[in-house]
């Protein structure tokens, strides 16, 4: 069955220091993740998708199969990255439905 | 057009109860996404529209729980008989290709 796992409830770094949030799945298929971001107050937002192989607000996300990964990572932390983060596979093809990790707190200290 | 819109923000409700939320998705996006998150959880999935056919639900989907989408616009999704195992945030979303547009939620708290 189709698995998404987020190992760390909480993460705590300081500024500038490097982040790495883990993500690992289970899925049968070819896998297609996303990264979703909640800052304070505000409603789930998408981060990143991996077909778009692509950089937001400094982080990057490789899709790795053979560890069967997802990791987002980001060189220089800042404290506006304080957010709760969730790692999503698609599951349903092309419904497009998603199935969520559990989420991690990333907590930036100054 | 401000994004995906949710109705009421918070509801408070006694059990036995009929509760109905209402989802405003952003015009264009023909899918629309109604997921539900407990405490300590991701957001789990609870079922799809596209357009206005109700394509799938989940299994988590009980009989008392319906929801519609008349004519491709808003939608709503009514839970009858309300319990305590109800109380959770009900998220819906919106899309046009692969990445979803949240809405605030609904907070649900059955006493």
């Amino acid at each position: 069955a189709q698995r998404v796992t987020q190992p760390e409830k909480l993460l705590s770094v300081f500024k500038g220091a490097p982040v790495e949030l883990k993500c690992n799945y289970s899925y049968s298929g070819s896998p297609e993740l996303f990264w979703y971001v909640q800052y304070s107050r505000q409603r789930l937002q998408l981060l990143l998708r991996h077909i778009s192989r692509e950089s937001i607000k400094g982080f990057t996300a490789d899709l790795n199969k053979g560890e069967t990964s997802f990791h987002l990572k980001k060189p220089f932390a800042q404290e506006e990255d304080s957010a709760m983060y969730y790692c999503a596979l698609n599951y349903g093809g092309a419904t497009n439905k998603l199935i969520f990790g559990t989420g991690t707190l990333l907590a930036v200290q100054p | 057009d401000t994004g995906v819109s949710q109705d009421p923000r918070h509801k408070i409700t006694k059990r036995g109860q009929n509760v109905t939320f209402r989802c405003d998705p952003i015009s264009e996006h023909n899918r629309l996404y109604w997921y539900r998150q407990t405490l300590g959880q991701g957001p789990e999935f609870l079922t799809y529209f596209q357009n206005e056919a109700q394509l799938e639900k989940s299994r988590l989907l009980s009989d008392r729980f319906s929801a519609e989408r008349p004519k491709g616009s808003f939608s709503t999704l009514e839970i009858q008989r309300t319990e305590q195992g109800d109380s959770a945030m009900y998220l819906c979303a919106s899309s046009l290709d692969r990445g979803y547009t949240f809405g605030s939620g609904t907070r649900l708290t059955v006493v």
